[in-house]
């Protein structure tokens, strides 16, 4: 199994609270991801990153916040959490790099999840 | 636009029987990766299978095959044999690979099939 860990796994916080979600990963892999997964919508991209301090939006990025100093951390920050951001949470990982989709190998990892309830 | 359609919510298909589970995709790319998971109720993501677009064969992996038609862009799951512990939420997801850095990397997933498996 790909080593990543998320923390917390679980987590109730209140309206209007900042909440903190930290992914780390042993696999020095380029790429990392957050998705959000809620009924009927599937996962929905938050923010990846592609490289130390290098980010990126995905879909459903308003009211989040990412940062990665490191390789092996990529943080999930709600800035001030709303009933709206209730949804289990993953992160993922992937060795891809550039030009490199069609490569065998490159699928994403992802990690346990944790399930968010904004109350 | 949705890049990555399933268009069936919910399959179910007698034990030991062959099921295919949709997937239609939008790009403009030549190079692209597609991918299928599995999610239990558990909640784990299962890798399962991988196509390149430049692959001229049909993935396979044990029970699972993809159907891979370029040409309509569709990418079905096709599992032989169904067994119990088949019962789960497939996803069907998709990596571009134009241009250089971030824009590459992201993965882009669909809105999940429920494949129930009956005795």
């Amino acid at each position: 199994d790909a080593g990543i860990t998320q923390s917390p796994r679980h987590k109730v916080t209140e309206t209007g609270t900042p909440v903190t979600l930290r992914c780390h990963q042993t696999e020095n892999h380029r790429y990392m991801y957050w998705y959000r997964q809620d009924p009927g919508h599937g996962l929905r991209l938050i923010h990846y990153s592609y490289g130390v301090k290098d980010t990126d939006k995905g879909e459903v990025s308003d009211g989040y916040s990412v940062s990665r100093s490191k390789t092996e951390d990529f943080l999930l920050t709600l800035e001030s959490a709303t009933s709206s951001q209730t949804s289990v949470y993953f992160c993922a990982i992937s060795e891809v790099g550039i030009l490199e989709a069609t490569r065998p190998n490159t699928e994403a990892f992802f990690g346990q999840g944790t399930r968010l309830t904004v109350v | 636009a949705q890049k990555i359609t399933q268009t069936q919510p919910g399959m179910f298909v007698q034990e030991k029987e062959a099921v295919t589970l949709d997937c239609t995709y939008d790009t403009s790319d030549q190079s692209y990766g597609l991918f299928w998971y599995k999610q239990p109720s558990s909640g784990e993501m299962i890798f399962l299978i991988y196509q390149g677009s430049y692959d001229e064969q049909n993935a396979t992996e044990g029970r699972y095959s993809l159907n891979f038609q370029k040409a309509r862009k569709s990418a079905n799951l096709v599992i032989s044999a169904s067994q119990l512990g088949d019962s789960a939420m497939y996803f069907c997801a998709m990596r571009e690979g134009r241009g250089y850095g971030g824009s590459q990397g992201n993965l882009i997933f669909g809105k999940g099939t429920k494949l129930s498996v009956k005795p």
